[in-house]
């Protein structure tokens, strides 16, 4: 058990309006990743942080801004949710010389 | 760019069947390896690594090796159980350790 929680575990949102998710580890693990996960592209890396304030993009970041004021948050906020934004997220840390990855329980999101 | 190829799914397996789940990779230099296995309604855990050529990544019966000449990474167990019904993922660590790919999934469901 990384130490990890994800919140809310579920949401439901209308098309246009700001959501925040929010990640939390208790174990001051330095990188923090934030994922999507959609039937047939399995995880796909939406923005990942290296420190406090330290952030930068992966794979699929249009749409989606993170934040993270201090070691144990990671924020992912949808500045205006679309539809295309319904998925599963997860939150996951790096550990280890093998940079293994921990993830956290997944947030269910639904823009209607 | 880095990139990870395994086996569609679903797979259906009876009790004690041999069980084998392709995986491929393309990237730069020598990557880490990974298998997640994904429960229905959790998030990932890591199911077994492995960091060079040749080495064998075990746990609970399952077991990896990477094969760095035909960039390979199959997942193998002996003998499925029904509580190995679950989604698999194959994923690779790229050099610098941020960035993390992950194959599509494949969904294993084993039968009494």
């Amino acid at each position: 058990d990384a130490g990890i929680t994800q919140s809310p575990r579920h949401k439901v949102t209308e098309t246009g309006t700001p959501v925040t998710l929010r990640c939390h580890q208790t174990e001051n693990h330095r990188y923090m990743y934030w994922y999507r996960q959609d039937p047939g592209h399995g995880l796909r890396l939406i923005h990942y942080s290296y420190g406090v304030k330290d952030t930068d993009k992966g794979e699929v970041s249009d749409g989606y801004s993170v934040s993270r004021s201090k070691t144990e948050d990671f924020l992912l906020t949808l500045e205006s949710a679309t539809s295309s934004q319904t998925s599963v997220y997860f939150c996951a840390i790096r550990l280890g010389q093998l940079y293994e990855q921990y993830f956290g329980p997944g947030t269910r999101l639904t823009v209607t | 760019g880095d990139s990870v190829t395994q086996m569609e799914g679903p797979v259906t397996l009876s009790e004690e069947a041999f069980l084998t789940i392709n995986c491929t990779y393309t990237a730069t230099g020598y990557p880490s390896l990974f298998w997640y296995v994904q429960y229905p309604g959790e998030g990932l855990q890591l199911l077994l690594k492995a960091t060079k050529a040749d080495d064998k990544g075990s746990n609970k019966g399952f077991e990896a090796t990477y094969r760095k000449e035909t960039t390979s990474f199959h997942l193998e167990k002996g003998s499925v159980q029904v509580s190995d019904s679950a989604v698999y993922f194959c994923a690779l660590s790229d050099l610098t350790g941020n960035q993390f790919y992950f194959g599509t999934g494949t969904s294993l469901t084993v039968i009494p």
